[in-house]
């Protein structure tokens, strides 16, 4: 268990429709990251958040968008869903955002979108 | 940023070393090496990282060229349950900001 909680694990939905996905960070962990994963597809970096601001942005579409709580917690909304949107989606996150921290991921969120 | 280069695939026997390369020769010299690990459709999983020297822990050895241009991830005595697909990972660093970006890393089987 690394300690990274990820609601909910499968999330089944239309196209046009538009969904929240939610991450919990390890206890005291500042930065939450963001990635994609689609079938047979590498990890696409979407975006990170440290203490509540971004911090990067990778290949994130417009129609996404996400926030980091007060509560370090955050949230990856998905909006005008396509097929093409069905992947997994990762969260993970790190005790600050230096380049010598390492990456704690949950389980992933299953998004299909029919 | 860097890029690096994996073999896609790799196979090993079980109970032998399994040496993961990985060549990323645009590496700066403030930039760190990581490997991480996916098993099936799992979360990917830390393994270890470097910065110049060899390192080692309980999952495995870091040994990176004096160059730093290429590094190899070393699973001691593979099993079974190290069949994944094996990252590498050079993480570049901004001043107030971290892009970690995967690739497409090597898969490795064990076989039995």
């Amino acid at each position: 268990d690394s300690g990274v909680t990820q609601t909910p694990k499968h999330l089944i939905t239309a196209t046009g429709q538009r969904v929240t996905l939610r991450c919990s960070p390890r206890s005291g962990d500042l930065s939450v990251y963001w990635y994609q994963q689609s079938l047979d597809q590498g990890l696409q970096f979407l975006i990170q958040y440290y203490n509540g601001e971004e911090r990067a942005k990778g290949n994130i579409l417009e129609r996404f968008s996400a926030q980091q709580f007060p509560d370090l917690h955050s949230e990856l909304n998905l909006s005008s869903l396509e097929l093409g949107d069905s992947a997994l989606y990762f969260c993970a996150s790190s005790l600050t955002s230096g380049s010598n921290e390492k990456l704690f991921f949950g389980s992933g969120t299953q998004l299909s979108v029919l | 940023d860097a890029k690096t280069t994996q073999p896609p695939s790799m196979d090993c026997a079980e109970g032998r070393a399994a040496n993961l390369p990985c060549n990323h020769s645009t590496i700066s010299g403030n930039e760190y090496v990581y490997w991480y690990r996916q098993i099936h459709s799992q979360g990917p999983q830390y393994i270890i990282h470097g910065l110049k020297n060899n390192e080692t822990n309980e999952m495995a050895s870091l040994i990176i060229t004096e160059d730093r241009k290429s590094s190899t991830l070393i699973l001691p005595h593979a099993t079974l349950r190290d069949t994944a697909v094996y990252y590498c990972i050079v993480r570049v660093a901004h001043s107030s900001a971290s892009k970690i970006i995967f690739g497409s890393g090597t898969r490795l089987s064990i076989r039995p």
